[in-house]
This record gives structure tokens, sequence and C-alpha cells, in this order.
């Protein structure tokens, strides 16, 4: 099966520094890349994804890079807030079959 | 509204009690999931369904048992309920093309 790998655990950022959660995985054939935002209590919801045949996307603040090659994907958030504060999870799968996430980063933005 | 309905959201029971976590999605979705979360920690496949009649066990060996009557509904049963089983559960559904979707999760407490 799909082994995916999260970094860092948990991220300290100073409000309005820019904040870098990177994910790699292990099966080429991995064709769809979603992120997850976590509030406190709350259920994951969809921020960011990205498909096989993209480089990059970006919504504002928020963009995810891919490396096919390398096999790992990014989050980057710019200009942070403290409601970014969160967990965010990566996640990976093949045709929309099983959903594989990371472990999570507890993101923590200082004001 | 087109949503992933979970209930109970919070259930407090004794140990030995049989449970019954109900699911039920009205977004057209043919493929649904169980997961287990501690509070933050990382998401934990139990169960899947890509259709009716149609159940696998997920990555996390699991005590609970699952059932896929009908396409929207996908109940989690626990028959003899223990401590450990403490935990939060997310059911979760997906079709073709698009990202796996949540429900607001069950808060489930064996005392």
């Amino acid at each position: 099966g799909e082994n995916v790998e999260q970094h860092p655990s948990t991220l300290s950022v100073q409000e309005g520094d820019s904040a870098v959660i990177k994910c790699t995985y292990s099966d080429s054939a991995s064709n769809y890349f979603p992120w997850y935002k976590q509030e406190l209590g709350k259920r994951p919801q969809l921020i960011i994804d990205i498909r096989s045949n993209v480089g990059e996307k970006k919504d504002q603040r928020i963009a995810v890079t891919l490396n096919k090659t390398a096999k790992h994907f990014s989050l980057h958030i710019t200009e942070t807030q403290p409601e970014d504060s969160a967990v965010y999870f990566c996640a990976v799968t093949y045709n929309f079959n099983k959903f594989y996430f990371g472990s999570g980063t507890k993101l923590n933005v200082k004001p | 509204e087109a949503d992933i309905y979970q209930t109970p959201r919070y259930l407090v029971i004794g140990t030995g009690k049989k449970i019954t976590l109900e699911c039920s999605q009205t977004m057209g979705h043919d493929k649904m999931y169980w997961y287990q979360q501690d509070p933050g920690m990382e998401l934990h496949l139990i169960h899947y369904s890509y259709g009716v009649n149609s159940t696998e066990k997920g990555d996390l060996s699991s005590e609970s048992t699952v059932s896929r009557i009908r396409t929207e509904h996908f109940p989690l049963t626990l028959e003899s309920a223990r401590p450990s089983h403490t935990s939060q559960y997310l059911c979760a559904s997906t079709l073709l093309g698009n990202t796996i979707y949540f429900g607001e999760g069950s808060w489930l407490t064996v005392v």
C-alpha cells in the first residue's frame, strides 16, 4: 500500500511569516493530492488540491507544489494569520479509491 | 443541503454495551469510509465500502463491524464497547473525480 510521510509534526511561526509543510509518498501511480485543515473540535476540510498533471496550484494565500519525479508535494501558506492555526493533513490517492493521510502538522501562528 | 450526517455526535456508554454509530450522506457518493481519530492526531482508516454490499477492513485493526445495504447509509457497530474504543469516529465519502468529504464526527467515551 501507499506510504505517506508528513513533516514537520509541529510548526510555530510568527504572524505574517510563511509556513511550508511537506509530504512524501511511495506509489508513483498516485494521481490526486489534497490538503485538509482541521480546526480544534471540527472535521477536516479541504483547502486545496492538485492533480498529477499539474505542478503548482495557488488560491490566494495558499499554494501547493507537486514534484512527481521526487514523489513529494508541499503546502505553502504566505502571510500567516492566527486563524491559520490548526492541524493540516496531506492525503494521497490513486483514482479516488483509498485515501492515505499523512500524520498531520500542528501549525501555531503567534500574534 | 448535501452533506454527511453522523449521529450521535456525542455519546457516553458503559463497558460491554453495544453501540451503532450512524452515517448518512446525501451527496450521491458511492464510496464511504470510517476513520478513527484521537484529537488532533492521525486519521486511521478502519472500514471502507465501494458500493452496496461491499465492505472492507481498513489499515487499523478494529473490533467494529459495518454494513452497506443502501448507498447513502454506512453504519458502524461496536458489539461490546471497551474504554480503548474511546475516540472520535469520522465518516467520510467520495465519488470518482471528487475529493473525500468528512462528517462532523461522533465522539465516543466508554466508561
